[in-house]
């Protein structure tokens, strides 16, 4: 069974650019979600998709960052204007379904370099 | 907002030492996972414990969840260069706009020397 996939692996932009991260969930799971992971500290979730819809956004700086998963499969997150503290790795887990027994699955990350 | 205080930030050991990870939250959680994570990949899925006062071992890792579900452990048994990476705690939220979330604690980078 295929992973999660992610691209690009590396991104390195200047502040106040544009960039986009990719991601393909494992065929099937109707929940994906976008994490950010600072160095030294743990994954934060920005935004959760059940199918096609938004579950939580709560931590998505919405005046900068975008996410979509139009047709409830794979889904880019963006950033624009990009800053300085978004350099990050761009997490992607999918799992099953939502909900507390049900494990997700993670890709491998983008990393982000913000000059 | 749910917090995990995660501990030891940093391990630097010899091989066959023993050590101890803790997760230590103010919070109730539903369940607690652990995930060890190398350069450059995503988090893997080591253990969920689910009741108060649960015991799992993976061959030399024992992960303890807390009485109250509040608070977590992973010992490692006579560690090996091999268990090199970064470990993760997670709480998995149990109610109300938490439900099913997952909360990290800040990691602890282990390494172990030949």
């Amino acid at each position: 069974e295929a992973g999660v996939a992610q691209s690009p692996r590396y991104k390195i932009i200047e502040k106040r650019q544009s960039v986009a991260f990719w991601c393909n969930p494992i065929s099937g799971h109707a929940t994906l979600y976008w994490y950010q992971q600072i160095l030294g500290q743990g994954p934060k979730l920005l935004i959760q998709f059940q199918n096609n819809g938004v579950v939580d956004d709560s931590q998505l700086p919405k005046d900068r960052f975008s996410a979509e998963r139009l047709k409830g499969v794979d889904s880019t997150l963006k950033i624009q204007p990009a800053k300085l503290e978004d350099s990050a790795v761009y997490l992607c887990a999918s799992s099953l379904l939502a909900g507390p027994y049900n494990e997700q699955f993670f890709g491998p990350g983008t990393r982000l370099t913000v000059l | 907002t749910q917090l995990l205080e995660q501990s030891p930030q940093f391990l630097s050991i010899q091989e066959g030492e023993n050590l101890t990870v803790y997760c230590n939250s103010s919070s109730v959680f539903s369940s607690l996972q652990w995930y060890r994570q190398e350069p450059g990949e995503g988090p893997v899925l080591l253990v969920t414990v689910v009741t108060g006062g649960e015991v799992k071992k993976l061959k030399r890792l024992t992960f303890q969840f807390g009485d109250a579900r509040k608070d977590s452990s992973l010992h490692i048994t006579a560690a090996q260069p091999g268990d090199t990476g970064l470990y993760l705690c997670a709480g998995v939220g149990a109610g109300g706009t938490s439900y099913g979330k997952l909360t990290f604690g800040q990691g602890t980078i282990l390494t172990v020397h030949p």
